[in-house]
């Protein structure tokens, strides 16, 4: 079975700060990861994914995210940190190596960022 | 060009009622994904389905839960009997295909309140 975790329920960081979102999974196979994010009321907006190659993957918005393998983590990242990006991010993941259900996302429980101007 | 749509995107109903919620892929997407998000929790994964495969219904938490999709359009999920622990939004997605690297996109989701 495939699992994501965001340790994190929430982030504060300042306006201008670097801002870090953590993600750990657990797949028995090979995982494609994807990044969310959810404004209120507002449905799910793709940033990025990770699917193979370059571990560094750049998204919308200026966020990137780093894949590592050994530490099984995804972790989101921007360099400087906006009022506008306080949303609710999800970290998700797919088991590609599971068979049938691998066109299930399964995502993580979502951590409240807040950047404070 | 559009991107996924959802309808009512809010619905109250009583316990004991039936209710429909609509969606609409983006248009050439073969695969489409209904989720379920209870408050403050992630989104939880209740059917998929792909052309004219038939559906994967593995995450349906109850038979008073169905769903239908016409071809590759239209998608229609149903609660019967609605109890109180079905409110949460309903999200549904849809995907170029259903390859493991497609991206799924999302619409705005639709909040069932049962009362």
């Amino acid at each position: 079975a495939q699992s994501v975790a965001q340790p994190e329920d929430q982030v504060n960081v300042a306006e201008g700060n670097p801002l870090t979102v953590k993600c750990t999974y657990s797949v028995s196979g090979n995982p494609y990861l994807f990044w969310y994010v959810q404004y209120p009321n507002r449905g799910l907006q793709f940033l990025l994914k990770y699917i193979t190659g370059d571990n560094l993957v750049k998204g919308s918005y200026g966020f990137e995210a780093e894949f590592n393998k050994s530490q099984t983590s995804f972790h989101l990242k921007k360099p400087s940190a906006l009022v506008s990006d306080s949303a609710l991010y999800f970290c998700a993941v797919r088991d590609i190596d599971s068979g049938a259900g691998s066109y299930q996302l399964t995502f993580g429980k979502g951590t409240k960022l807040s950047v404070i101007p | 060009g559009a991107g996924v749509s959802q309808s009512p995107s809010n619905k109250v109903t009583e316990k004991g009622k039936d209710v429909e919620l609509r969606c609409d892929p983006i248009s050439g997407h073969t695969a489409l994904y209904w989720y379920r998000q209870r408050l403050g929790q992630g989104l939880e994964f209740l059917i998929y389905f792909q052309g004219n495969s038939a559906p994967d219904k593995s995450g349906l938490p109850s038979d008073r839960f169905s769903a239908e999709r016409t071809g590759e359009s239209v998608s229609t999920l149903t609660i019967q009997r609605t109890q109180q622990e079905d409110s949460a939004v309903y999200l549904c997605a849809s995907s170029l295909a259903g390859g493991f690297a497609d991206t799924q996109y999302f619409g705005p989701g639709t909040r069932l309140t049962v009362l």
